[in-house]
């Protein structure tokens, strides 16, 4: 079975904190994305990355950065958490150029 | 700009009865058109998909009607089931970048027993 891996459901930090979010794919896919989930605005892509050490900007990058070491480990880094990044954050795996997005369960952050 | 508008935002329905979710989209270098569901607590997980040389795709009890003229798209749920209640989200893939899946904004169906 296919599974990607968050590895903090839920997170609690304060305005100005660095927050490290986890994400693990096991299906040795080349691409992985981070989304960002709000009511009503659907998924909106933050960053992306085709293979290690590579990534591109999505539509909503600012105040966030990525990493990406190894290809089954992609991070999601927020340098100084702010109260407007308050959010649910998906992370995504998919193969080559035709698959089909396989979702982690989210991780749920409230910055206060 | 969303690339993506769905429609209706919310949705309630009798069991048995159909569920129909509409989404439009402007970009017609778009070649890939999927529809998730997402339970509470859970990532969205892929339904059903149809690329653009096709009008119609069925699987089960969900449908993909697609106007490639109007640029439009849409969902039906027949004999929907309180099982089914959850929030769908309809995407497009391609253009400029083909790797970059847009999603529209969610529809929660809550189907009453």
């Amino acid at each position: 079975d296919v599974k990607v891996t968050q590895s903090s459901r839920y997170l609690v930090k304060r305005t100005g904190e660095k927050v490290f979010l986890e994400c693990v794919q096991d299906m040795d896919h080349e691409n992985m994305f981070w989304y960002r989930q709000d009511p009503g605005l659907g998924l909106r892509l933050i960053y992306f990355s085709y293979d290690v050490k590579m990534k591109e900007k999505g539509d909503i990058p600012e105040g966030y950065s990525v990493s990406r070491e190894k290809k089954e480990r992609f991070s999601l880094i927020l340098e100084s958490a702010s109260t407007n990044q308050t959010s649910m954050y998906l992370c995504a795996s998919r193969v080559g150029t035709t698959g089909e997005l396989f979702f982690g369960e989210g991780s749920r952050l409230t910055v206060l | 700009q969303q690339q993506v508008k769905q429609s209706p935002q919310s949705l309630i329905v009798q069991k048995g009865g159909i569920s129909i979710i509409n989404c439009a989209y402007e970009n017609t270098a778009f070649d890939y058109f999927p529809w998730y569901q997402q339970f509470p607590g859970k990532g969205p997980a892929l339904l059903i998909a149809i690329r653009p040389d096709v009008s119609e795709k069925k699987e089960g009890r969900f449908t993909i009607s697609f106007n490639k003229s109007a640029k439009q798209f849409s969902l039906h749920i027949m004999d929907s089931q309180p099982g089914d209640s959850a929030t769908y989200f309809c995407a497009a893939k391609g253009g400029d970048n083909f790797n970059k899946f847009y999603f529209g904004s969610g529809t929660k169906l809550n189907v009453k027993p």
